[in-house]
C-alpha cells in the first residue's frame, strides 16, 4: 500500500533560518509525490510535485524537495524562513494508476521574527 | 480564472436538517473529488468521480451522498447531517490522464466549513 508519514506535527524556525520539514513515503512504485501548503482559512495550494523527471524538484515562493529513493523520503526545504510562510504544508502521495491521493497528517510551520 | 469554487463557504445547521454543498469547476476536468480535513488527520477522500455519472466511494463515504449530471459540477449531499460530519470539507479537480506526465495535479477549492449543532 502507499502511503506518506509527515515526521513532525510542528516545526517552529526563526525568520532567515531554514526550514526543513520532513515526509517519508511508501510504494512499491516509482511514486509521484507532492507538497500542498494550506495558509490560515485559504484552500490547498501546489507547492512543487515530483514525477521522476528530476530527482531535486523546485516549487514556488523558494521551496524546493529532493526525492531520495533509497531513504525513501521527500523532504521540503527552503533556505530562509519568511513570516508569509506561515502555514500547513502536506506531503501527499498519488496511488499508482488512479487519481487518488493520500495525504500526510501535515506539518503546522511557524516562523518568529 | 482557472479555478474550483465551491459553496457556501460556511455553513453552520442543525442535526437531521439536509443540505448541499456545491461544487463547480470551469477547466472541463473528468476528475473531481471531495475531501474531509480534520485536526490531526490530514484530508481524507469522502467520494471521487471519474467523469459524468460515474461516480465511487473514497475512505469515509458514510453519511454522504454525491452526484455528477455535468461534467462541471460535483455536488456534496448530506441526506441527514450528524455532529460527527462537523469539518471542513474541500472539493478538488483533475485530468483524467494521470500516466501522462503534469496532468495529475488536483486543484483544490477554497473550503467549506461545516458545523452541525
Amino acid at each position: 500500500a502507499q502511503s506518506v508519514t509527515q515526521l513532525d506535527s510542528h516545526v517552529s524556525v526563526s525568520e532567515g533560518t531554514p526550514v526543513l520539514l520532513r515526509c517519508n513515503y511508501s510504494s512499491s512504485y516509482s511514486p509521484s509525490l507532492f507538497w500542498y501548503v494550506q495558509h490560515p482559512n485559504k484552500g490547498l495550494q501546489l507547492l512543487l510535485k515530483y514525477t521522476s523527471a528530476a530527482t531535486l524538484v523546485k516549487g514556488i515562493n523558494g521551496f524546493e524537495a529532493e526525492f531520495k529513493k533509497s531513504e525513501t523520503s521527500f523532504h521540503l526545504t527552503k533556505p530562509s524562513a519568511h513570516m508569509s510562510d506561515a502555514a500547513e504544508y502536506f506531503c501527499v502521495v498519488r496511488i499508482y494508476n488512479t487519481d487518488k491521493l493520500i495525504f500526510g497528517t501535515g506539518t503546522r510551520l511557524q516562523v518568529f521574527p | 480564472e482557472a479555478q474550483v469554487t465551491q459553496n457556501p463557504r460556511y455553513l453552520i445547521t442543525v442535526t437531521g436538517k439536509k443540505l448541499t454543498v456545491t461544487c463547480s469547476q470551469n477547466m472541463n476536468h473528468e476528475y473531481m473529488s471531495w475531501y474531509r480535513q480534520d485536526p490531526g488527520l490530514g484530508l481524507r477522500q469522502i467520494y471521487y468521480s471519474m467523469n459524468v455519472e460515474v461516480t465511487d466511494k473514497g475512505d469515509v463515504p458514510e453519511g454522504y451522498k454525491v452526484s455528477r449530471k455535468e461534467k462541471r459540477n460535483f455536488p456534496l449531499i448530506l441526506e441527514s447531517p450528524s455532529p460527527n460530519q462537523t469539518s471542513l470539507y474541500f472539493c478538488a479537480s483533475s485530468l483524467y490522464a494521470r500516466e501522462i506526465a503534469g496532468t495529475d495535479t488536483q486543484y483544490f477549492g477554497p473550503g467549506t466549513r461545516l458545523t452541525v449543532l
